[in-house]
């Protein structure tokens, strides 16, 4: 059972725009930013957005986040086959004093 | 170029213990802080620990807490991790991660990651 929720699945056809939820609480997303990691099939994670809406160095703007209150959603839109893994969303947890990471979404592009 | 380099993985019994190593390239090292990341096979992501830039931080998951420790050489460029008292729940691939802050509490972000070393628990 993972502190942060999210739907363990989601779909889209190429083009589309998705999103993906994460439900927290007041002492995780309602208090802290969050971030969105990629992990596609057999590779180490990515970064893909930190403090709720940035994007690093080189991930495309099809990519958005946003937060309110104690739930945030990632966005990606003109859906592409290599967008297909695993998401996965975390912050800072007040109550726990570490981080937490949100169960994962698997993102398939039919 | 910059990069994360995990070893120390295999397979051990229950109850034993091992050091994982992340050794780190090409980047001024002692800037960052640094995490370690969990994924058992066909799970999630769990957060295992974080360290400060300096050493003088360390936090833990509650799964790891009182049995795993993070530490950190900044005069080798390594991370540290030392698993004791290992459960068969340990068996995961074991990632370091760079946090693009030194401090970081609150916020923060991993943006660099290596490409994770085994562990196996088992009798």
């Amino acid at each position: 059972q993972s502190v942060l929720t999210q739907p363990p699945s989601a779909s889209g056809t190429p083009g589309q725009r998705v999103t993906i939820s994460c439900s927290g609480s007041n002492s995780n997303i309602g208090s802290n930013t969050v971030n969105w990691y990629q992990q596609l099939p057999g590779k180490a994670p990515k970064l893909l957005i930190y403090s709720n809406n940035q994007r690093p160095s080189g991930v495309p703007d099809r990519f958005s986040g946003s937060k309110s209150g104690t739930s945030a959603s990632l966005a990606i839109s003109g859906l592409q086959s290599e967008d297909e893994a695993d998401y996965y969303c975390a912050a800072w947890d007040d109550s726990l004093n570490g981080w937490v990471f949100g169960g994962g979404t698997k993102l398939t592009v039919l | 170029q910059v990069q994360l380099v995990e070893s120390g993985g295999g397979v051990v019994q229950p109850g034993r213990s091992l050091r994982l190593s992340c050794a780190a390239s090409e980047f001024i090292f002692s800037n960052y802080g640094m995490h370690w990341v969990r994924q058992a096979p066909g799970k999630g992501l769990e957060w295992v620990a974080v360290i400060w830039y300096d050493g003088t931080n360390k936090y833990y998951g509650d799964s790891v807490k009182g049995r795993f420790t993070i530490s950190r050489d900044n005069s080798k460029n390594t991370l540290y991790l030392q698993m004791n008292s290992l459960r068969a729940e340990d068996t995961a691939v074991y990632y370091c991660a760079r946090d693009f802050r030194a401090a970081p509490e609150k916020a923060g972000g991993a943006d660099l990651w290596g490409q994770g070393t085994m562990v196996s628990v088992s009798s």
